[in-house]
């Protein structure tokens, strides 16, 4: 089955700088990729998301880029700000529609520091 | 907006005791899903469905059973709790771009 691994387990960021949050997976079926954000005490929150006939895709501060030939995927944030503390997953999926099972990665914490 | 109600945000249970963890969504999804968080491991699937009296096991199912007799209910069952099941359970529905989350249960077997 499919293998999702994350890196890193924490990061630490000084407020306005980047973060980047990597991930690789093993089964090149996989066609859907999305990114969790769940904060302290409450449940993940899709915040992103990428299907395997895209490469990058932004939305605002956020971007996630996507390389199939070697099977990782990253969650990039610009200009962090201290909302953007929590612990972030990513996941993929074989179907590309993202409406079945999801295989996570094993989460990353980041702290923004002020 | 998606709704998925989870019946408790804490329970706490003895060993042995037969658990049912609910869960319910608004949206006519046909997928739902269980998934137990634990500090280090992630999310981890235990049990989804994908129709009305239909479901499949997940990567952990040891333990577990799950009950899909409507469409927008979907019971996770521990038939005989153990410690090693102390978690946080999250229910999810899905019909397209992603997985939509319940609040969690926080189960703790003593």
């Amino acid at each position: 089955g499919e293998n999702v691994e994350q890196h890193p387990s924490t990061l630490s960021v000084q407020e306005g700088d980047s973060a980047v949050i990597k991930c690789t997976y093993s089964d090149s079926a996989s066609n859907y990729f999305p990114w969790y954000k769940q904060e302290l005490g409450k449940r993940p929150q899709l915040i992103i998301d990428i299907r395997s006939n895209v490469g990058e895709k932004k939305d605002q501060r956020i971007a996630v880029t996507l390389n199939k030939t070697a099977k990782h995927f990253s969650l990039h944030i610009t200009e962090t700000q201290p909302e953007d503390s929590a612990v972030y997953f990513c996941a993929a999926s074989i179907n590309a529609e993202g409406n079945e099972k999801l295989t996570f990665g094993t989460g990353t914490r980041l702290t923004i520091i002020p | 907006d998606v709704k998925v109600t989870q019946s408790s945000r804490y329970l706490v249970k003895r060993t042995g005791e037969k658990v049912f963890l609910e869960c319910v969504q608004d949206m006519d999804h046909e997928n739902m899903f269980w998934y137990r968080q634990d500090p280090g491991l992630g999310l981890r699937l235990i049990y989804f469905s994908y129709d009305v009296k239909m479901k499949e096991k997940g990567d952990i199912p040891e333990g577990y059973s799950v009950s899909r007799e409507k469409k927008e209910r979907f019971s996770l069952i521990l038939e005989s709790a153990s410690t090693n099941q102390t978690s946080m359970y999250l229910c999810a529905s899905a019909h397209s771009g992603g997985n939509h989350f319940g609040q969690g249960t926080r189960l703790t077997v003593v």
